[in-house]
Parts: structure tokens; C-alpha cells; sequence
């Protein structure tokens, strides 16, 4: 069965610290993304991982990819409160038709 | 530049009544469509996707079904609600041969009654 966990479910952090969010997948894929929804909004692309070892870094976001190992990290440095959301990988387990299997989503709040 | 319209927005239905959700898309020729649905504070689920006109695959059984009368509309369907089709539904579109993301729609949160 093709699985993505993402871990945590849930995250709290202060401002200013840095985090991991991790996803891990069961599948032989090479092409992962990052989306970012906010409450009851619709889904955002953050990162798209097209090979083994990308890296991909927006503002306080960093994304890798490891195809071997099958994970994908999220990095926040220095939380700001903007970034409450919640964080979902997915990967692209069938070539030609972007079918994805998307994550358990990791729920994000940061505070002061 | 390339759009997604999805309505309604929210929509309120009893058992048993019919459903029909409209995607359409502008800027792009022969996109992959999708819908996907979302329960409250799950992850999302692929229902049906379409790599062109008339071809729609389903990925789980269900009381729904889709339809791709043109190039960049997609229709999600049901003729009658059960109280298990609640959530919020996303349609997206992708162009496979430009390695983007998916792109989706602002969604359309049902509530069954």
C-alpha cells in the first residue's frame, strides 16, 4: 500500500526557533511538492523536488529531498506567526498523469 | 495566466438530493483535472482525475462520479447525498510535461444534512 507520513501530526513552537517537519514515503517516486493551507483555505504550492538530493529554500522554508532514504524534510528557520498553517507533502507515485498521494498534514502554530 | 474557477463556494444539501460541483479552467489546453475531498482535519483524497475530454478515472469506489464534457471543465457529481459526502472539495489542475505542481481551486465546502 503507498504511504505518506508526515511527522509531527501537530507542532507548537515559539517564534524565532527552527523546526523539521519530515515526510517519509513507501513509493519509488522522484518528484515530491510542498502545499501550505491555511484554515479553510484552499492549498498553496510551496516547493517542487524534481530530483534526489534538491534543495529548494523560500524565505524562512528550506526543502530536501532524499529519493534513497525516501524522505523529505521542511525546515522553518526562526517561526514568525505568519507561518501558522498547515504543511502537506505529496508525491507523485504515477508517471504521466501527476497522480499524487498527499501526507498526513503537519499542523503548524507558531506563538510569541 | 492560468486560472481555476470552482463553485459554489459552500453549499448546504439534505440526504438524498443531487449534487453538481463545476470546475473550469482557463489559460492552459489539455490540462490533467482532479478532484480531490478533504474531512475535517485529514489529508486530501484523490477521487477522479481526467487526462482529457470524456477519459475520467476513479480512484475509489464511491456515490460520486465525474465528468469532462470540455477541454477544461470537470464536473463532480452524485444523485443522491449521503451523509458521508461531507467535506470540503478541491479541484486542481497540472500540465505533466512542465514538472509544475498541481494548482487548485478555492474549494467548495459541502454539508450534508
Amino acid at each position: 500500500e503507498l504511504k505518506v507520513e508526515q511527522n509531527p501530526l501537530f507542532l507548537s513552537m515559539q517564534e524565532g526557533k527552527n523546526y523539521t517537519i519530515y515526510c517519509n514515503y513507501s513509493t519509488t517516486s522522484d518528484r515530491l511538492y510542498w502545499y501550505r493551507q491555511d484554515p479553510g483555505k484552499s492549498l498553496e504550492s510551496l516547493f517542487v523536488l524534481l530530483s534526489n538530493g534538491a534543495v529548494k529554500q523560500e524565505g524562512r522554508l528550506m526543502a530536501s529531498l532524499d529519493t534513497k532514504a525516501r524522505l523529505s524534510t521542511l525546515h522553518i528557520t526562526a517561526a514568525v506567526h505568519d507561518l501558522s498553517a498547515t504543511y502537506f507533502c505529496a508525491v507523485d507515485w504515477a508517471y504521466n498523469t501527476d497522480k499524487l498521494i498527499f501526507g498526513t498534514g503537519t499542523r503548524l502554530q507558531v506563538f510569541p | 495566466s492560468q486560472t481555476i474557477h470552482q463553485w459554489p463556494a459552500t453549499l448546504v444539501q439534505p440526504v438524498g438530493s443531487p449534487l453538481s460541483l463545476e470546475c473550469t479552467v482557463e489559460g492552459t489546453s489539455n490540462p490533467n483535472l482532479y478532484w480531490y475531498r478533504q474531512a475535517a482535519g485529514r489529508g486530501l483524497q484523490l477521487l477522479f482525475y481526467s487526462v482529457g475530454i470524456g477519459q475520467i478515472s476513479s480512484e475509489v469506489p464511491q456515490n460520486l462520479s465525474a465528468s469532462r464534457p470540455q477541454d477544461r471543465q470537470f464536473i463532480l457529481s452524485s444523485k443522491k447525498l449521503l451523509l458521508s459526502d461531507s467535506g470540503f472539495y478541491l479541484c486542481a489542475w497540472s500540465v505533466t510535461a512542465l514538472n509544475q505542481p498541481q494548482h487548485f481551486g478555492d474549494g467548495t465546502r459541502l454539508s450534508i444534512l
